[in-house]
């Protein structure tokens, strides 16, 4: 089983929608969890991160993370056609250590239509 | 929030060849970098984090004499190719760590080797 699961998609919804994200995972030391949001033939831009298990909200994106469950999701309300893109989640288990680096799920494509 | 700027975000070159990638923190001091590729629909796979002053740790599988990394200052990591051979085209992208820890990515590079 590999460390982060992320269905690939494409997911297609029209404008205006609610679009859920999800990734799981294998491994119950991760604690912090980050969405990214990468366009096409671009790098990824940090979107949402969180600690631990709970829900933060920023604008119109919101981070679920459910650690007992080891599943987190990135809800996104209203969406509009600039939100087509991937999204990709990621995980470490220490965010202070200058060698971690994340582990990353395969990234969800997104398309909004208008 | 912080820029890491990628350089250049194109390049064609001839079999081998060497090419050079540069990533710059503009904002902040990165004592740690990290270099990633991506192919098509895939995620992104950890090659290598670039450590100021010593010398980089490369993942399992990656030639470390063919993939030079030099992160000569605490604002920039190169990624030098050498030898260039048409599978090495691909995604190269950067990411460097915030004093806050986050994670910022650079724009990525395309490269294809003829």
């Amino acid at each position: 089983q590999k460390e982060v699961e992320q269905d690939p998609g494409p997911l297609s919804v029209p404008e205006g929608a609610i679009v859920s994200l999800n990734c799981t995972y294998s491994n119950s030391a991760f604690q912090y969890f980050m969405w990214y949001r990468q366009y096409s033939r671009k790098g990824p831009e940090l979107l949402m991160y969180t600690y631990s298990s709970g829900n933060k909200e920023d604008g119109r994106f919101t981070a679920q993370v459910d650690k007992s469950s080891k599943y987190i999701s990135l809800f996104i309300r209203d969406s509009q056609p600039s939100d087509s893109a991937t999204y990709l989640c990621a995980m470490s288990r220490t965010f202070n250590q200058a060698g971690t680096a994340l582990i990353f799920g395969k990234g969800t494509t997104l398309s909004v239509s208008s | 929030g912080a820029v890491v700027s990628q350089h250049p975000s194109r390049v064609i070159c001839k079999s081998g060849t060497s090419v050079k990638i540069e990533c710059r923190s503009l904002d902040f001091q990165a004592t740690t970098m990290f270099w990633y590729r991506q192919f098509p629909k895939k995620s992104l796979m950890l090659m290598a984090t670039s450590n100021e002053g010593s010398k980089a740790t490369y993942e399992q599988g990656v030639e470390k004499d063919k993939f030079l990394i030099n992160h000569a200052s605490l604002t920039l990591s190169t990624l030098t190719v050498t030898s260039a051979h048409p599978e090495d085209s691909s995604f190269y992208i950067c990411s460097a760590r915030d004093p806050s820890e986050k994670l910022f990515f650079g724009s990525g590079t395309q490269l294809s080797v003829l």
